[in-house]
């Protein structure tokens, strides 16, 4: 089973600033096999980035994921106030199960 | 218009079971495969149980096997999820999401097991 860590845990950060999430893999994961969710509080959550680089349907540019084999990154440019959310990385498909990260919450300062 | 929507949550006792559904709309069902994701109370998201796109393949996380069943009625274009012998640690809002990306989520329903 394919561990994801992700980190930090939490992140305090004001409107404006960049975000960068850490989400590093027991194993080497498939690019193609990388996504990021996020999730406000009392809502499902929703997909972000998926392929570890391409966008989902609707998402601004300010979202980008970056990575390969053990360590991926998403990046937040300029921190919206819709923006303050608890994001997942996640992989699928490997022997046909799936597992998330712990999730890091991006908080206002 | 896409849409997911669960029922069959509430509340149960430890050992008992329940029976979660999934409604989809405004896809081609039968095209996806097809998931269960829970959340207990304050904590992250945990993989439940996938289903292949016409039942074949079904795969659960660890501390659910031998207890839930996933199952797909594409005639219906619904999924199910049998949960039985419910634990306490079962206690979670449990969502359907869509593909193998998760693109589409359903609200959720919760389930309660506690005496």
């Amino acid at each position: 089973e394919i561990v994801l860590t992700q980190s930090p845990g939490s992140l305090s950060l004001s409107p404006g600033e960049r975000a960068t999430l850490s989400c590093r893999a027991s194993q080497s994961v498939s690019s193609s096999y990388l996504a990021w969710h996020q999730q406000k509080p009392g809502q499902a959550p929703r997909l972000l980035i998926y392929g570890a680089s391409i966008r989902a349907t609707g998402i601004p540019d300010r979202f980008s994921g970056s990575g390969s084999g053990t360590d991926f990154t998403l990046t937040i440019s300029r921190l919206e106030p819709e923006d303050f959310a608890v994001y997942y990385c996640q992989q699928y498909g490997n022997s046909f199960t799936w597992t998330f990260g712990q999730g890091t919450k991006v908080e206002i300062k | 218009q896409v849409q997911l929507v669960e029922s069959g949550g509430g509340v149960v006792q430890p050992g008992r079971s329940l029976r979660l559904s999934c409604a989809a709309s405004g896809i081609i069902f039968s095209n996806y495969v097809m998931h269960w994701v829970r959340q207990a109370p304050g904590k992250g998201l945990e993989w439940v149980a996938v289903i292949s796109y016409d039942g074949s393949n079904k795969n659960y996380v660890d501390s659910v096997k031998g207890r839930f069943t996933i199952s797909r009625d594409n005639s219906k274009n619904t999924l199910h999820l049998q949960m039985n012998s419910l634990r306490a640690e079962d206690t979670a809002v449990y969502y359907c999401a869509r593909d193998v990306r998760m693109d589409v989520w359903g609200q959720g329903t919760t389930v309660t097991v506690s005496s």
